[in-house]
């Protein structure tokens, strides 16, 4: 069986950082994905992490720890655009995903 | 052309109606999906098709009856629905090998039924 949990919702400054952790247990494990979905429109790919470490890519980056079942997204420098829901998902043999954190930015 | 179109993007029915809703990816990928959207609630995985073979059934009603004719179209048709299917579906495409698990989603089909 697949069990993915992440916040519910979470509310960060405009400028700061922001962590957004996943935790996972899965019958097979072939990736962990990020993915952002704005209210109203299609989720959207950010990162993918299959080793263990930090995948780093402009203000976002992506944690996976394989041994903890554990991984976390860390936005920098936060605008009013990242609010949105941010959606973990693990690769076993389909892909499967959290209930998402929907994340809102505030002035 | 955006990659994942769905139509209808928004669709009310009855319990007793017949409808499809309709995918098409122009991004040349292999495998399709189909996953419901509800409140509060995970993307649940619904149909997996790669190559045009279903190689994924996640216990839907039959109630839901997918359709995929070649790799780039994708169909769900629905008839004798209940009120708790209402919810976004989502269609997303994928190239199996590469990368696999990275989905491209279409903007989804919100459906109502009363």
């Amino acid at each position: 069986g697949q069990n993915i949990d992440q916040p519910t919702e979470m509310t960060a400054t405009e400028g700061a950082i922001v962590q957004i952790n996943c935790t996972y247990q899965t019958s097979g494990f072939n990736g962990l994905f990020w993915y952002q979905q704005h209210a109203g429109e299609a989720p959207t790919f950010l990162s993918y992490n299959v080793l263990d470490g930090l995948e780093e890519k402009g203000r976002f980056s992506s944690f996976l720890s394989r041994s903890k079942g554990y991984s976390y997204l860390l936005l920098k420098e936060l605008q009013m655009k990242d609010s949105a829901s941010y959606l973990c998902a693990v690769y076993g043999n389909n892909l499967f995903f959290g209930t998402g954190t929907r994340l809102t930015v505030i002035p | 052309e955006t990659g994942v179109t769905q139509t209808p993007r928004h669709l009310v029915m009855g319990m007793t109606n017949k409808k499809s809703l309709k995918c098409e990816q122009h991004l040349g990928h292999n495998a399709m999906y189909w996953y419901k959207q509800s409140a509060k609630k995970p993307l649940e995985l619904m149909f997996v098709y790669n190559f045009k073979e279903q190689t994924e059934n996640n216990s839907v009603p039959s109630r839901f009856s997918p359709e995929c004719p070649n790799s780039s179209h994708l169909f769900l048709h629905l008839h004798t629905l209940q009120p708790e299917d209402s919810a976004l579906y989502l269609c997303a495409s994928s190239q199996t090998g590469a990368r696999t698990g990275e989905l491209f989603f279409g903007e989804g089909s919100r459906l109502t039924v009363l």
